[in-house]
């Protein structure tokens, strides 16, 4: 079966500090893999998207980037983290895009405050 | 943005069905109907899709219109552990691929 990790759980940073989420999927191969963010009380914002090693997409421009170093791992960082980073941060992956369908499956999650 | 609208929150009494609504009015005939939840602190969990025939599997059953333009999202028997953010879905089209985008969803509320 497959499952999906996050670490850490909880973080707190400084502004201006450097940032590095790491998420890594078990089980399948070749996944979608997703970052989200979460603000308090607000919905699921997509961060990037990325369908296979070294390809991410973004459309929502700010201080954070993403990579795929390997097929199976997406990594979410940020040189110098601003106060409105905070927030929850959710990995997810879903089937390659071979099918018609997308679900998608997410990680235990981030809690991130940057203070 | 999310091309659904569901009520911001609805409660249901422990033991009776909860019926979620969703409207969906400018679905396409080849996208998809998703519903996720997500518990407090946890990540969204995957719940049932369906495309225009009604679905059901062990965790609720998906009543799609037959215009397509709503669906509702029923928890048969609902139990307090069934207290989450219920969203609905649909794909939409972001740099040529499908991905679904999450709106604020429905607060389900299950009372003793």
């Amino acid at each position: 079966s497959q499952t999906i990790h996050q670490w850490p759980a909880t973080l707190v940073q400084p502004v201006g500090s450097p940032l590095s989420l790491e998420c890594t999927v078990e089980g399948t191969s070749n996944p979608n893999l997703y970052w989200y963010r979460q603000a308090a009380g607000r919905g699921l914002q997509l961060l990037f998207y990325s369908v296979g090693i070294g390809q991410i997409s973004s459309e929502v421009p700010q201080n954070l980037s993403a990579s795929r170093p390997q097929d199976r791992q997406f990594i979410l960082s940020s040189k110098k983290l601003l106060l409105s980073d905070s927030g929850f941060y959710l990995c997810a992956w879903s089937p390659p895009t071979s099918g018609a369908t997308y679900e998608q499956y997410f990680g235990p999650g981030t809690r991130l405050t940057v203070t | 943005d999310a091309k659904t609208t569901q009520p911001p929150s609805m409660d249901c009494a422990e033991g009776r069905a909860a019926n979620l609504p969703c409207n969906h009015s400018t679905i396409s005939g080849n996208e998809y109907v998703y519903w996720y939840r997500q518990i407090h602190s946890q990540g969204p969990q995957y719940i049932i899709h369906g495309l225009k025939n009604n679905e059901t599997n062990e965790m609720a059953s998906l009543i799609i219109t037959e215009d397509r333009k709503s669906s509702t999202l029923i928890l048969p028997h609902a139990t307090l552990r069934d207290t989450a953010v219920y969203y609905c879905i649909v794909r939409v089209a972001w740099g040529g691929s499908y991905i679904p985008t999450f709106g604020r969803g429905t607060s389900l509320i299950v009372h003793p």
